[in-house]
């Protein structure tokens, strides 16, 4: 199976400009989160999809938002983009395996890293 | 709320070692996922165990074991017979709660991890 995919890998962008990042998950798996990644926050959970709608939001302003889509890709959209915004964007896709006990387990792309300047 | 603390900001060890990574978790549910992740230079998170709190046995997954410590709410991660492949940050992360969401994550600070030859 295909693991999951994010487009692009890499991007530069503007203050003030806005970003559209697009995440193909594993195929057959419904639920997508994304996390942000900085040095000085760490690891941050943006928000979840399943099923087309938002499951869980995590605390961030309402620049950033999401979707995703009949076929379970999603994007995820920052508007007016600050410096802060600047980190590596995670995009995983869930499922529930044996290994686990039935906890969903996500796994991971291997991100887009936004440099804003 | 939950919490995960790593207070090992980084970790050496020779090849053909083991070591020890550190992990200890709070929460209030009495239900509740721990997993370890590790993210190579190339950003994409990989999982690596899980523990489950009503688990029986302490995890293990091949060169991957977890010391798990249900009342002193540790959950430590033992890597046998280190390899120079295995030179990365390691995370421990806490699946959310039930009026959180289950997909979400929170994330300690990580471990970076370095095997010389």
């Amino acid at each position: 199976k295909a693991g999951v995919t994010q487009t692009p890998r890499y991007l530069i962008k503007t203050r003030g400009q806005q970003v559209t990042l697009s995440c193909s998950p594993i195929s057959g798996h419904r639920s997508v989160s994304w996390y942000q990644q900085t040095p000085g926050q760490g690891l941050q959970f943006l928000f979840e999809y399943f099923s087309e709608t938002q499951r869980n939001k995590g605390n961030f302003p309402g620049r950033f938002s999401g979707r995703q889509f009949s076929n379970s890709r999603s994007e995820m959209n920052v508007s007016t983009l600050e410096l802060g915004d600047s980190a590596l964007y995670l995009c995983a896709s869930s499922a529930f395996i044996r290994r686990t006990g039935g906890s969903p387990t996500q796994y991971f792309g291997p991100g887009t890293r936004l440099l804003v300047l | 709320a939950q919490k995960i603390t790593q207070t090992q900001p980084g970790m050496f060890v020779q090849e053909k070692e083991a070591v020890t990574l550190d992990c200890t978790y709070d929460t209030s549910d009495p239900s509740y996922g721990l997993f370890w992740y590790k993210q190579p230079s190339s950003g994409e998170m990989i999982f690596l165990i899980y523990q489950g709190s009503y688990d029986q046995q302490n995890a293990t997954e091949g060169r991957y074991s977890l010391n798990f410590q249900k009342a002193r709410k540790s959950a430590n991660l033992v890597i046998s017979a280190s390899q120079l492949g295995d030179s990365a940050m390691y995370f421990c992360a806490m699946r959310g709660q039930r009026d959180t969401g289950f997909q979400k994550l929170v994330f300690g600070t990580g471990t970076r991890l370095l095997v010389s030859p």
